[in-house]
């Protein structure tokens, strides 16, 4: 069975610097893809980044990006330029393929201080 | 990505009622899916609901406990049954975009059961 594992339960960053959330994965499959989400305290869930297994390049949005290690089966997020609406519940996930279920980590508080 | 709403946004219950809660999305979807997140928690699958077919549940989860339905491709409900204070979590409902990987939530429903 697929597991996802998120060691820190909390972490904190000063504004506009630079922090790193950990993830490791376990899986069988070779391709599959992974992804972070942020929920704030409205608990709406945010789609912030995917990878795809298969690509070796590591995705990146505007701040956010990851570093995907398949062989290790690591995927932490790191976010740039920390801002205080960052401020939330990370979630890393996976997912075998389209149409499957999503196995979520347990999440970690990231706190921003002013 | 899809628009999903949810209603009822929240709810208190007394223990022993039921609640069902809906999920509309502005697209057709051929997969919807329902997870649970308890307090302080990671989300977790209950079910997957096609449209036409009964609902695959999860490990731990059972059709009388979480009855659904999926009338049409854009409309889904959870019911929750003989609620105990066990069952306050908050319930969120999720679709893949379009031919892709990625999930998309609802808002979610605060549910507190007394």
């Amino acid at each position: 069975a697929q597991t996802v594992t998120q060691s820190q339960p909390e972490m904190s960053v000063q504004e506009a610097e630079t922090v790193t959330l950990s993830c490791t994965y376990d899986t069988s499959e070779s391709d599959y893809y992974l992804f972070w989400y942020k929920q704030p305290p409205s608990r709406q869930m945010i789609l912030v980044i995917r990878q795809e297994a298969y690509k070796q390049q590591n995705a990146t949005e505007n701040r956010f990006s990851v570093n995907f290690q398949k062989a290790a089966k690591s995927f932490s997020l790191k976010i740039s330029d920390s801002q205080l609406g960052d401020a939330a519940m990370y979630f890393c996930a996976y997912r075998p393929g389209a149409n499957s279920k999503l196995t979520f980590g347990k999440g970690i508080t990231l706190s921003v201080r002013p | 990505s899809a628009v999903i709403s949810q209603k009822p946004s929240r709810d208190i219950c007394q223990r022993g009622t039921s609640l069902t809660i809906q999920c509309q999305v502005d697209s057709q979807v051929t997969m919807m899916f329902w997870y649970r997140q308890q307090p302080g928690q990671s989300l977790t699958l209950i079910a997957t609901a096609n449209q036409g077919s009964e609902a695959t549940y999860e490990s731990g989860f059972v059709i009388d406990k979480f009855p659904i339905s999926r009338p049409n491709l854009t409309f889904s409900t959870l019911t929750v049954s003989n609620m105990s204070p066990e069952d306050s979590s908050i319930y969120l409902c999720s679709v893949d975009r379009f031919q892709s990987d990625e999930q998309f939530f609802g808002p979610g429903t605060r549910l507190t059961v007394l």
